[in-house]
């Protein structure tokens, strides 16, 4: 089954320092791929997608992820960490074979020390 | 305006009450969804309505019944729910299908059942 996996529960990182939040999927052919962000509480915010094209894409707030065909990963990183990341990162999938919808990761918890 | 805006943003609800959340969004999106988040869980897709017209129902108890009455907005009525039915209710939108689209997030219902 199409799964998606990310394999962190918890980060913990101190400002400043860079960052690399992982994801695998399992899924034959190249999905959709999507980064979200949640803050306690709130809705999510789409960080960045790729589709196709070049394997590297920028997003929102200095994130940029990698997409891995190899190695069925899409990885987000960032190179400097600020306070105001702390949040849950979710990687989300959509392929045509789940329909109208995303899978999403179990999410990553990230927690800036200062 | 690239907001889905969902209200109310708390709600607490007897097991015998009938209430409704709603979600609003003028982004000329056709597809809306409602998704429930347990704490420290990804997002659970319930409902996706494509063009007002209810597209997919992951199984969903009949406590919940959704209603899309026009195209920018998206209810769900809610009847007899239980305890483990409390949970955050997301509301979402997509120009398109949301595997290869953006999918944009309300800010949430938190929902008590007591």
């Amino acid at each position: 089954a199409q799964s998606v996996t990310q394999p962190d529960i918890h980060i913990t990182v101190s400002e400043g320092a860079s960052l690399e939040l992982r994801c695998n999927y399992s899924y034959g052919a190249t999905p959709y791929l999507f980064w979200y962000v949640q803050s306690p509480g709130q809705g999510l915010q789409l960080l960045l997608k790729y589709f196709s094209g070049d394997t590297l894409v920028q997003g929102i707030k200095g994130f940029e992820a990698e997409f891995k065909r190899s190695q069925s990963s899409f990885n987000l990183r960032k190179p400097s960490v600020h306070w105001s990341d702390a949040a849950e990162y979710f990687c989300a999938v959509g392929a045509r074979e789940y329909g109208n919808k995303l899978v999403f990761g179990a999410g990553t918890i990230l927690r800036v020390k200062s | 305006d690239t907001e889905v805006t969902q209200t109310p943003k708390h709600l607490v609800m007897g097991m015998t009450n009938k209430k409704s959340l709603k979600c609003e969004q003028h982004m000329g999106h056709r597809a809306m969804y409602w998704y429930k988040q347990k704490a420290k869980k990804p997002p659970e897709l319930m409902f996706v309505y494509s063009y007002e017209k209810l597209s997919i129902n992951e199984s969903v108890p009949s406590r919940f019944s959704p209603e899309c009455p026009n195209s920018s907005l998206l209810n769900l009525h809610l009847h007899a729910l239980q305890p483990e039915d409390s949970a955050l209710y997301l509301c979402a939108s997509s120009q398109g299908q949301v595997m290869n689209t953006e999918a944009f997030f309300g800010q949430g219902t938190r929902l008590t059942v007591v």
